[in-house]
């Protein structure tokens, strides 16, 4: 079975700091791979998503995550962020070609500061 | 539309009721997920229906028994529940069930339930 580790607990920022929350999976196939959102007290949000082609992948917001498959990552970035990005980040994977079983890392909660 | 409505937003039940927890999208989905979310943690999955049969069960205990009426709605019936089951329940919702059609999930606002 699968596995996602997000390493990055609690993350504390001030406004206009750059951002890069890890993300790690355990699967020996194809992967499709995805960054959710979920900002105080609203549903989760897809930030961006990975399913083949250009491993570097840009979502809404301003966020971007690159896929490393050698090393089974797909890390969240963004140069700026901003305190409206204060919110719980979660990675989650998916095997290709399998019954939609969608697996959700730990989560990172984001808190930018003014 | 690019929705999946849950209701109701939150529900306090006794171990003796029974409930159930509703779902609906409108984007032509055929597939519907049930998660169960604990605070702090990330959405664990429950059930996948795919075209309105039950695809996957993760081994959830019988006192949470899905249904699917129709293509678009989802139900979570609830009976007999622990206070230990109360959690965020979330519903979601894709294009198609195989991972090679490049589907991606949309997530309602979810039921908090707490059992009392």
């Amino acid at each position: 079975a699968q596995s996602v580790s997000q390493h990055n607990h609690h993350v504390i920022l001030s406004e206009a700091a750059s951002l890069e929350l890890g993300c790690n999976y355990s699967y020996g196939g194809t992967v499709n791979l995805f960054w959710y959102v979920q900002y105080p007290g609203q549903h989760l949000q897809l930030l961006l998503k990975y399913f083949s082609g250009d491993p570097l992948v840009k979502g809404i917001k301003g966020f971007e995550a690159e896929f490393i498959k050698s090393k089974f990552s797909f890390n969240l970035r963004k140069p700026s962020v901003q305190w409206s990005d204060t919110a719980e980040y979660f990675c989650a994977v998916r095997p290709a070609g399998t019954a939609s079983k969608l697996t959700f890392g730990t989560g990172t909660r984001l808190q930018v500061t003014l | 539309d690019t929705e999946v409505t849950q209701t109701p937003k939150h529900l306090v039940m006794g171990m003796t009721n029974k409930k159930s927890l509703k779902c609906e999208q409108h984007m032509g989905h055929r597939a519907m997920y049930w998660y169960k979310q604990k605070a702090k943690k990330p959405p664990e999955l429950m059930f996948v229906y795919s075209y309105e049969k039950l695809s996957i069960n993760e081994s959830v205990p019988s006192r949470f028994s899905p249904e699917c009426p129709n293509s678009s709605l989802l139900n979570l019936h609830l009976h007999a529940l622990q206070p230990e089951d109360s959690a965020l329940y979330l519903c979601a919702s894709s294009q198609g069930l195989l991972a090679r059609q490049n589907t991606e999930a949309f997530f309602g606002q979810g039921t908090r339930l707490t059992v009392v």
